[in-house]
């Protein structure tokens, strides 16, 4: 069955410091991932997404994210965290089938302090 | 502006009473879903379309009734809700069901049923 983990419910950063937010997957066949954010009380915001080629990605807002076909895993980064970055972050896999779904992990609280 | 629409944002109503969630696209996408988003489970689909008059579940469709008539129309109907329908809804749209295609949401119905 397809998944995909966020194994940490929320993450606390100090604004200036470089944050991860992580996440892995277990899909069959090649993955399409994607990493979306939720401000408070707003819909998802796509960030970036993996289709193939180089495996760091680079998205909006100064993020990337590093794909790795061992782990496997998708995980979300930014060298220098921002307060407004303070949000809810969703990694998805959509694994090719026609029903374009697709499949969210339970989502990760990224708090950045001051 | 390329968008997602949704309306209602708010919705409060009493189980049986049925209801429907409108949702717009102005991207002229032919994919479009409903997802609905519950702490600790992530988004999970109710029911995609891949075009007009095409439509079909996802994972979790009991309970829900869409239509598909006109190409940047998806409403999502409830005949007769249940108190365990009370969820965050998003609408989302894509230029095609293909997957490596990005799927944009709309800003989310909050739905109480009482």
């Amino acid at each position: 069955a397809q998944s995909v983990a966020q194994p940490e419910d929320q993450v606390n950063v100090a604004e200036g410091n470089p944050l991860t937010v992580k996440c892995t997957y277990s899909v069959s066949g090649n993955p399409y991932l994607f990493w979306y954010v939720q401000y408070p009380n707003r819909g998802l915001q796509f960030l970036l997404k993996y289709i193939t080629g180089d495996n760091l990605v680079k998205g909006s807002y100064g993020f990337e994210a590093e794909f790795n076909k061992s782990q496997p895993s998708f995980h979300l980064k930014k060298p220098s965290a921002l307060v407004s970055d303070s949000a809810l972050y969703f990694c998805a896999v959509n694994h090719g089938g026609s029903q374009g779904n697709l499949i969210f992990g339970k989502g990760t609280k990224l708090s950045v302090k001051p | 502006e390329a968008q997602v629409t949704q309306n209602p944002r708010y919705l409060i109503t009493v189980t049986g009473k049925k209801l429907t969630v409108t949702c717009s696209q102005n991207m002229n996408h032919e994919y479009m879903s409903w997802y609905r988003q519950d702490p600790g489970l992530g988004l999970r689909q109710i029911y995609y379309s891949m075009n007009v008059e095409v439509t079909d579940k996802g994972d979790v469709p009991e309970g829900y009734k869409v239509s598909r008539k006109e190409k940047r129309n998806f409403p999502l109907i409830l005949e007769s809700p249940s108190p365990n329908q009370t969820s965050l809804y998003f609408c989302a749209s894509s230029l095609i069901a293909g997957a490596p295609d990005t799927q944009y949401f709309g800003p989310g119905t909050r739905l109480t049923v009482l």
